[in-house]
């Protein structure tokens, strides 16, 4: 069975400080990593979709990047605005339409 | 665009009363549909799949019950609510195996 861990749970950074998230998955066969960003009360919003070893994508002060068996979503220079819960997903195996998520990481930016 | 709505935001009901949480999307057809349940601090927890009118797969044997009567609708219902009810409820579409999209979750407390 699919299993998506992400670590750490809770990262606490100063305002400018970089990081990384990391989520590691035991898939049979890569099918492609989502990020999402999920604040307090709302639902998830979709940040990226990597589908290949080696791709990365960009987005304001957010990058994702892809390896055969993890997936980092490196953070530059955070702002307090930043801060939410990270979670990430593993697309459904064939035969199964269940997207596999892993627990988050709550993210916390101090000024 | 593709876009979903779910309603209602927030939500108390007593013990034992019963529930409706309504899920629609526009811009798609023949969506697969999910049903989440995250509890407070704690991952995404899929409770119903549909990949289609009247097709639902059930994850977690509860006191709830789900129902695709339209193609883009998907309802969520307990004919009995308990205390363990309670949480944040999220409904989401995907297309095939790509990414999915959430709604902005209902709240419920169960009194």
């Amino acid at each position: 069975e699919d299993q998506v861990t992400q670590s750490p749970e809770a990262l606490r950074l100063q305002e400018g400080e970089s990081s990384s998230l990391n989520c590691s998955y035991t898939v049979s066969g890569l099918r492609g990593l989502f990020w999402y960003r999920q604040d307090p009360g709302k639902g998830p919003e979709f940040l990226f979709t990597l589908y290949s070893a080696g791709e990365e994508k960009e987005k304001e002060r957010l990058k994702a990047t892809l390896t055969k068996k993890e997936s980092f979503l490196h953070i530059t220079a955070p702002k307090p605005e930043d801060s939410a819960t990270y979670l990430c997903a593993v697309p459904p195996r064939g035969g199964s339409e269940k997207l596999v998520f892993g627990k988050g990481t709550k993210l916390t930016v101090n000024p | 665009s593709q876009t979903i709505h779910q309603w209602p935001a927030t939500l108390v009901q007593p013990v034992g009363s019963p529930l409706s949480l309504e899920c629609t999307v526009e811009g798609t057809s023949n969506p697969n549909l999910y049903w989440y349940r995250q509890a407070a601090g704690r991952g995404l927890q899929l409770l119903f799949y549909s990949v289609g009118i009247g097709q639902i797969s059930s994850e977690v044997p509860q006191n709830l019950s789900a129902s695709r009567p339209q193609d883009r609708q998907f309802i969520l219902s307990s004919k009995k609510l308990l205390l363990s009810d309670s949480g944040f409820y999220l409904c989401a579409w995907s297309q095939g195996r790509a990414e999915a999209f959430f709604g902005q979750g209902t709240r419920l407390t169960v009194v």
